[in-house]
């Protein structure tokens, strides 16, 4: 089975940079998706980490060790309008062809 | 471009009714799945379609039921609800049924059991 923890809430200060951390249990890895999705609204695709280390693309970066199970997303420069939910999501290992998501933080980003 | 598309956006039914939400995946893709997400959690996934054929299930019970048509859309069919079936139901699309693939969202349809 697959197992995917994340903090349920988080908040931070626009301008400043926030980690949102990731750990997952599966019995095989297929790599790590987030997902960001605002308040009533479709999840949109902002990363996919298959091998370790760091991966950039503009304000956010999305880490991975798969030795530790580990994940985190980095949101740089926070803007208001980055207060949404941020979903972590391993592809299945049990040939369901699903993605299993975590619970999701709710970020909230003040003035 | 067209992106994912889900009808309606809204439903209110009563418990024992049955209800049919659309999809209409991405232009260019060929795999629809179906996740559904109660407040507050992620989305679970319920079933995936490919080539017309049911590729994988969550587990949901049999009254959760589902079609892909040859042009790729996609329905979803509960039958029997229950009050518990109120959440918003999501209908991803990629270009193949790997679920490695980047699945991409529609809207949803927000659907209320009374």
């Amino acid at each position: 089975g697959q197992n995917i923890d994340q903090p349920t809430e988080m908040t931070a200060t626009e301008g400043a940079i926030v980690q949102i951390n990731c750990t997952y249990q599966t019995s095989g890895f297929n790599g790590l998706f987030w997902y960001q999705q605002h308040a009533g609204e479709a999840p949109t695709f902002l990363s996919y980490n298959v091998l370790d280390g760091l991966e950039e693309k503009g304000r956010f970066s999305s880490f991975l060790s798969r030795s530790k199970g580990y994940s985190y997303l980095l949101l740089k420069e926070l803007q208001m309008k980055d207060s949404a939910s941020y979903l972590c999501a391993a592809p299945s290992d049990t040939g369901r062809r699903a993605l299993t998501f975590g619970s999701g933080t709710r970020l909230q980003v003040q003035p | 471009e067209t992106g994912v598309t889900q009808s309606p956006t809204h439903l209110i039914k009563t418990r024992g009714q049955q209800v049919t939400l659309r999809c209409s995946s991405q232009s260019g893709h060929n795999t629809v799945s179906w996740y559904q997400q109660a407040l507050g959690q992620g989305p679970q996934f319920i079933f995936q379609y490919y080539r017309e054929e049911e590729n994988g299930r969550g587990n949901f019970p049999p009254r959760f039921s589902g079609l892909q048509f040859p042009n790729y859309s996609s329905e979803l069919n509960v039958n029997a609800l229950e009050l518990d079936d109120s959440a918003l139901y999501l209908c991803a699309s990629s270009f193949r049924q790997a679920s490695t693939d980047t699945q991409y969202f529609g809207p949803g349809t927000r659907l209320t059991v009374l």
